[in-house]
């Protein structure tokens, strides 16, 4: 099973910064890594998949990068509502499909 | 438009089973597979199970396998996951969800039922 680690595990950050979340496999994923924003009460929400591809009707303020082992999350401008938590997920082998325990990031 | 709509609250002793629902609406049912994904409160995203509903081939995770059973009924576009023998800690928010693309195998989950929240407790 592929182990997932975020860091950090919380974020605390000002409107208008730059927010930048890791995800560390733990052997290769290749580029198949998404990321989801959850807010309370919410189901997730798909916001990079592939490591890069932004999901539909994603701000371009959200951004992925990385392949293999190390991937960002980076999130421009922040605005309040981008106050949740964030997941990782690999799908490169399953099952099963496995999950990163989460960075929560919280606007100042 | 595109939907996922999950049956309601349930409230099981401990040994009962569960059975939740998932219909779907607004796509091409048997083209993208539907995958559980269940969340404890306050806890972190853990993935069930997946099934094709084009042929009703299922993948387990390997923590539930010998608990779980995800079915489907295509006439009715719905999707059923029964969870057997619950134990408080199977108390969490069953959510159900879809590839984001036209493909079956595609586990980019772009998207998700509500969830069914799940209250095991004597």
């Amino acid at each position: 099973e592929i182990v997932l680690t975020q860091s950090p595990a919380t974020l605390s950050l000002s409107p208008g910064e730059r927010a930048t979340l890791s995800c560390r496999a733990s052997q290769s994923v290749g580029s198949f890594l998404a990321w989801y924003q959850q807010k309370p009460g919410q189901a997730p929400r798909l916001l990079i998949y592939d490591a890069s591809n932004r999901a539909t009707g994603i701000p371009a303020r959200f951004s992925g990068s990385g392949s293999g082992t190390d991937f960002t999350l980076t999130i421009n401008s922040l605005e309040p509502e981008d106050c949740a938590v964030y997941y990782c997920q690999q799908r490169i082998t399953w099952p099963p499909i496995t999950f990163g325990q989460g960075t929560r990031l919280e606007i100042k | 438009q595109v939907q996922l709509v999950q049956s309601g609250t349930e409230v099981k002793k401990p040994g009962a089973s569960v059975s939740v629902s998932c219909q779907a609406s607004g796509y091409a049912f048997k083209t993208y597979g539907l995958s559980w994904i269940r969340q404890a409160p306050g806890q972190g995203l853990e993935w069930m199970g997946w099934i094709n509903p084009g042929n009703g081939n299922t993948k387990y995770s390997q923590k539930f396998q010998d608990r779980v059973s995800i079915t489907v009924d295509a006439s009715a576009s719905t999707v059923y996951m029964e969870l057997n023998n619950l134990g408080s800690e199977d108390t969490a928010v069953y959510y159900c969800a879809r590839g984001q693309s036209g493909r079956v195998g595609d586990l980019s989950f772009g998207v998700w039922g509500k969830g069914t929240t799940v209250t095991v407790s004597s």
